[in-house]
């Protein structure tokens, strides 16, 4: 089966950086995902790494490493509209998602 | 462009009934694929639409069935409820090829 672990919750100050790390078990996937979920919410696309290395998206910034089974995804400025839960998701055949255990991530003032 | 759109948004129904739940996908959306989030938890996959078929499907019961019309939407229909499937049901659409999944708000179904 597929298994993604990340921290159950984070919690930073505005202005501050963060990284949410996912570690996964997996026999094969395309790459790995970001999702932001807000309570009550829908989760919502942050990023996507289909090979090795970092990619940049605004603030968000997202690594995969599959010789290490893991990724992060670092939150640079945070602002209190960043509190909400983040999942990691492997992204298998037909972009199927498999999502991680998912981080809630507190920012304070 | 209204993006994805799910009804109802709350369902309370009893143990051994029946539901159906209703997604239509963004605009230029082929692929429909529904997902099952517990409280608390990250969401599980049960199965993805394409063309009118069942294209994959997760680790989910017989009781959970769907279809696509041919207008993309899509119909997820659980049976013979039980308290267990109290959860949040979400819809995402992709286009073909596209690693982007587009969710919608979601379903919240409590079965008392």
């Amino acid at each position: 089966g597929q298994s993604l672990e990340q921290p159950s919750e984070v919690t930073a100050v505005e202005g501050a950086i963060v990284q949410i790390n996912c570690t996964y078990q997996t026999s094969g996937f395309y790459g790995l995902s970001w999702y932001q979920q807000h309570d009550g919410g829908a989760p919502t696309f942050l990023s996507y790494n289909g090979l090795d290395g970092l990619e940049e998206t605004g603030r968000f910034s997202s690594f995969l490493s599959r010789s290490d089974s893991y990724g992060y995804l670092l939150l640079q400025e945070l602002q209190m509209k960043d509190s909400a839960s983040y999942f990691c998701a492997v992204v298998g055949g037909f972009q199927k998602l498999v999502f991680g255990t998912g981080t809630r991530l507190l920012v304070s003032p | 462009d209204a993006g994805v759109t799910q009804s109802p948004t709350h369902l309370i129904k009893t143990r051994g009934q029946q539901v159906t739940l209703r997604c239509s996908p963004k605009s230029g959306h082929d692929t429909v694929s529904w997902y099952q989030q517990a409280l608390g938890q990250g969401p599980q996959f049960i199965f993805q639409y394409y063309e009118e078929e069942e294209r994959q499907r997760g680790n989910f019961p017989d009781r959970f069935s769907g279809h696509q019309f041919p207008n993309y939407s899509s119909e997820l229909n659980v049976n013979a409820l039980l308290l267990g499937d109290s959860a949040l049901y979400l819809c995402a659409s992709s286009g073909t090829g596209q690693v982007e999944q587009f969710f919608g708000p979601g379903t919240r179904l409590t079965v008392l």
